[in-house]
């Protein structure tokens, strides 16, 4: 078993839905990131979470630690939100990003 | 601000032969790590630096993959020599401190293609 669970792995969507990506992890973690990857493109780092919840613009990320399990919620969907979306936390011992596999977010016009 | 800045975006070579990828991290920025991503996974880390020290290589096949951080600021990875199983996306990351609490800034990769 992964010790970070990312689902949906692919997801479609129409423009302007509501998107939810869950993240569950098995370890102790002292951070919790959400980045995006465009095909081809770098990755960028979306979040940064310890605890709670963050917003940015038409991102949410929420985390519970007690439960371990994150999610990243996208309002009022778009094209140009079509990515990879890699949920990655940072275990308590050492400084390694453990990483989810990745949620393919299409968003069709 | 440039960001992490990694160079070539695309690379593509025999196999059997020798491949350099080079990264300059933003400035200031202690910790440089090196990842590779197949397709469709997650990257993986290969090595971490702190400064010009290498902490934390245990995932790199030494035996044909070299790196170095000279002056703890600009840094190159190495494979020699390359074989068709290391296509992949490398990518090189920094950050302040190493620390669970700092945000890791990525380059936008390497694509390579071995043939």
């Amino acid at each position: 078993k992964n010790e970070v669970e990312q689902s949906p792995q692919n997801l479609t969507a129409q423009e302007g839905e509501f998107i939810t990506i869950n993240c569950s992890y098995s370890v102790g973690i002292s951070a919790l990131h959400w980045l995006q990857q465009h095909p081809g493109g770098g990755i960028v780092s979306l979040f940064m979470l310890s605890s709670g919840k963050k917003k940015h613009g038409r991102l949410i990320a929420t985390i519970n630690i007690q439960e371990k399990h994150s999610s990243l919620h996208i309002t009022a969907s778009h094209p140009r939100d079509s990515a990879v979306y890699i949920c990655a936390v940072r275990g308590v011992s050492n400084y390694q990003l453990i990483w989810g596999a990745g949620t393919k977010l299409i968003i069709k016009p | 601000e440039a960001g992490v800045v990694q160079s070539p975006r695309y690379k593509i070579i025999e196999k059997k032969q020798p491949v350099a990828f080079w990264c300059n991290p933003i400035s200031g920025h202690n910790t440089l790590y090196w990842y590779r991503q197949n397709l469709g996974q997650g990257p993986e880390l290969l090595i971490r630096y702190e400064n010009e020290e290498a902490v934390d290589d245990s995932q790199l096949p030494k035996d044909r993959f070299s790196a170095e951080r000279l002056k703890g600021v600009d840094s190159t990875l190495k494979i020699q020599p390359a074989e068709l199983g290391d296509s992949a996306v490398y990518l090189c990351a920094s950050s302040l401190f190493p620390g669970g609490n700092t945000e890791a800034f990525f380059g936008q990769g390497t694509r390579l293609t071995v043939v």
